[in-house]
């Protein structure tokens, strides 16, 4: 079955770090790729995604590449800042399962400090 | 246009007893998917319903059910509560048919505690 793999976290940065969450994937078909982003006490939200290989998403200066070779989706930001600590969430869909539902990793609780 | 909204935001049950969980879906979405998140872990696919009939489901047992209404709007069910039942339950919806790669619009979900 599919899966998704992530860097375990907590991970602590200071502000204005570079930051990488790594993320790669199993799935038998062609999936969708997404970084998701919970802020503490609140639901999930869409930060980026890419729908084929060789795809970049961007949002907010967060940025992961499709790379089908390496089945990664690695999560990266040239700055930091404070307002960026948040538990980050990576996720697949397969449109072939004919419901696209989200299989997610365990997530990365990323800090950043002032 | 409005977002999605669940209802309550909290809730306490003891083991044994029923509960159901609420969710109006985002204006001019048609599916509702429902999520299990455990403490310190992703969210676990529960189910999905499109035109009021269930579209696939995840590992979970029978007494996990649920309902999709003509407003699409969805209830989640859980009989026969256990204590590992205690988590956050996320809804999400989405438009079938065009919209699945742009991912689904979450609310921000009802934790529930079994004691």
């Amino acid at each position: 079955g599919n899966s998704v793999t992530q860097m375990e976290g907590p991970v602590t940065l200071s502000e204005e770090a570079f930051l990488t969450i790594n993320c790669t994937y199993t799935a038998t078909g062609y999936p969708s790729l997404f970084w998701y982003v919970q802020y503490p006490g609140e639901g999930l939200q869409l930060l980026l995604k890419a729908t084929k290989a060789d795809d970049k998403g961007s949002n907010k200066g967060f940025e992961a590449t499709y790379r089908k070779e390496t089945t990664s989706f690695h999560l990266e930001k040239g700055s930091v800042q404070v307002s960026d600590s948040a538990v980050y969430f990576c996720a697949l869909s397969d449109r072939r399962a004919g419901n696209e539902k989200l299989t997610f990793g365990t997530g990365t609780r990323l800090t950043i400090i002032p | 246009e409005t977002g999605v909204t669940q209802s309550p935001t909290h809730l306490i049950k003891t083991r044994g007893q029923q509960v159901t969980l609420r969710c109006s879906s985002q204006s001019g979405h048609n599916t509702v998917s429902w999520y299990q998140q455990a403490l310190g872990q992703g969210p676990q696919f529960i189910f999905q319903y499109y035109r009021e009939e269930e579209n696939g489901r995840g590992n979970f047992p029978p007494r996990f059910s649920g309902l999709q209404f003509p407003n699409y709007s969805s209830e989640l069910n859980v009989n026969a509560l256990e204590l590992d039942d205690s988590a956050l339950y996320l809804c999400a919806s989405s438009l079938r048919f065009g919209d699945g790669d742009r991912g689904y619009t979450f609310g921000s979900g009802t934790r529930l505690t079994v004691v």
